[in-house]
């Protein structure tokens, strides 16, 4: 079955406590992506992947890294979590060039304490 | 900066009447308009989208109005069931192939 893959699906941390959330598609896909979804903002991109080795920063990129080592994989590295990133986030991914249909992941319900 | 603005927040609808939601953007080079259906517990998931060249796209009780001049468009829901309940995106791509989101609609269908 074509999808996109998150883990964890819920997390409770502690300020300041690293932590990383897996992203992995099964679509060969070439273009990856980050949301966090909150209430009244709707989705703001985190940073984006338009290939292997290749991320740039989206809308709201602080407090975040990403890497693309393998096209199949997007890991979300929060280095110091913050209460202020508590929110949900989905991982998506698409064909890329040619292609706007994004498909998205289930996403993780993280909470920061 | 880029911007979809999604109209309105929230909307409550009897079951069989017609939902309406609305989104406006600035940027005239968008090259594509979807809307995508989000359930809880869900990723979004693309519903319908439409091109500039077309005024108007239907897909099933689905329908997208678009309004190039006006640089709105508005996503039309026949005979609302309670099972559309769910929250809707709009979004613009751009010639990089990314998409800028509208905030979010949450959509209840009243039994």
């Amino acid at each position: 079955e074509a999808q996109v893959t998150q883990n964890p699906r819920y997390l409770i941390t502690v300020t300041g406590k690293k932590l990383t959330v897996t992203c992995s598609q099964n679509m060969n896909h070439e273009y990856m992506s980050w949301y966090r979804q909150d209430p009244g903002l709707g989705l703001r991109q985190i940073y984006y992947s338009m290939n292997v080795e290749v991320t740039d920063k989206g809308d709201v990129p602080e407090g975040y890294k990403v890497s693309r080592k393998e096209k199949r994989n997007f890991p979300l590295i929060l280095e110091s979590p913050s209460p202020n990133q508590t929110s949900l986030y989905f991982c998506a991914s698409s064909r890329g060039t040619g292609s706007y249909e994004q498909y998205f992941g289930p996403g993780t319900r993280l909470t920061v304490t | 900066q880029q911007q979809v603005k999604q109209s309105p927040q929230s909307l409550i609808v009897q079951k069989g009447g017609i939902s309406i939601i609305n989104c406006a953007y600035e940027n005239t080079a968008f090259d594509y308009f979807p809307w995508y259906q989000q359930f809880p517990g869900k990723g979004p998931a693309l519903l319908i989208a439409i091109r500039p060249d077309v005024s108007e796209k239907k897909e099933g009780r689905f329908t997208i109005s678009f309004n190039k001049s006006a640089k709105q468009f508005s996503l039309h829901i026949m005979d609302s069931q309670p099972g559309d309940s769910a929250t809707y995106f709009c979004a613009a791509g751009d010639s990089n192939y990314q998409l800028i989101w509208g905030a979010g609609t949450k959509l209840i269908i009243k039994p």
